[in-house]
């Protein structure tokens, strides 16, 4: 069975700060893993995929596969990433991604 | 192409009441999924299509939900004789095997309340 786990469900910074959110997955086998953007009002949209070692808006994340983590990372946080970040992972072969329960990000001014 | 679609945005219904959701996808996606969002909670896997073979059903799925995509364009959610725990919000989200693997596109989805 595949799992993903988000300990936080909120996370609060200030503008300028280093920003963390922290993604564990549980899968017996070699996971895909993306993160995903809910902004107030809008529509849950793809961040970033670990397949593509690419920086979006930033933010980056990698895959550990001996910690079994994707955290999610950005050096200098802005207002504008306030927003719910969702961790999720497809086995390898399944179309299906498993979403964590979300992260809450708040960025003050 | 404005994205994915669903509709009733909003549906607040009695217990009992049969309820259906409609969800379009991107035009050129052949896969198309339902989840289901409660409160604090990330989006919970229902049902998978390719096309209009429905590929995958989450054992958690009730068998009061029944989905349909006939001729593999749009897919309807219906919901039988309602109770209050279907409160949620019901995500539709397609994706095609042509493009980025693995990236779904989702709808705003369908909040239903069941008073």
């Amino acid at each position: 069975a595949q799992r993903v786990t988000q300990p936080e469900k909120l996370l609060s910074v200030f503008k300028g700060a280093p920003v963390e959110l922290k993604c564990n997955y549980s899968y017996s086998g070699s996971p895909e893993l993306f993160w995903y953007v809910q902004y107030s009002r809008q529509r849950l949209q793809l961040l970033l995929r670990h397949i593509s070692r690419e920086s979006i808006k930033g933010f980056t994340a990698d895959l550990n596969k001996g910690e079994t983590s994707f955290h999610l990372k950005k050096p200098f946080a802005q207002e504008e990433d306030s927003a719910m970040y969702y961790c999720a992972l497809s086995g390898r072969g399944s179309y299906i991604p498993t979403f964590g329960r979300g992260t809450s990000l708040i960025v003050h001014p | 192409d404005t994205g994915v679609s669903q509709n009733p945005r909003h549906k607040i219904t009695k217990r009992g009441q049969n309820v259906t959701f409609r969800c379009d996808p991107i035009s050129e996606h052949n896969r198309l999924y339902w989840y289901r969002q409660t409160l604090g909670q990330g989006p919970e896997f229902l049902t998978y299509f390719q096309n209009e073979a429905q590929l995958e059903k989450s054992r958690l799925l009730s068998d009061r939900f029944s989905a349909e995509r006939p001729k593999g364009s749009f897919s309807t959610l219906e919901i039988q004789r309602t109770e209050q725990g279907d409160s949620a919000m019901y995500l539709c989200a397609s994706s095609s095997d042509r493009g980025r693997g693995g990236e779904l596109f989702f709808g705003e989805g369908s909040r239903l309340t069941v008073l």
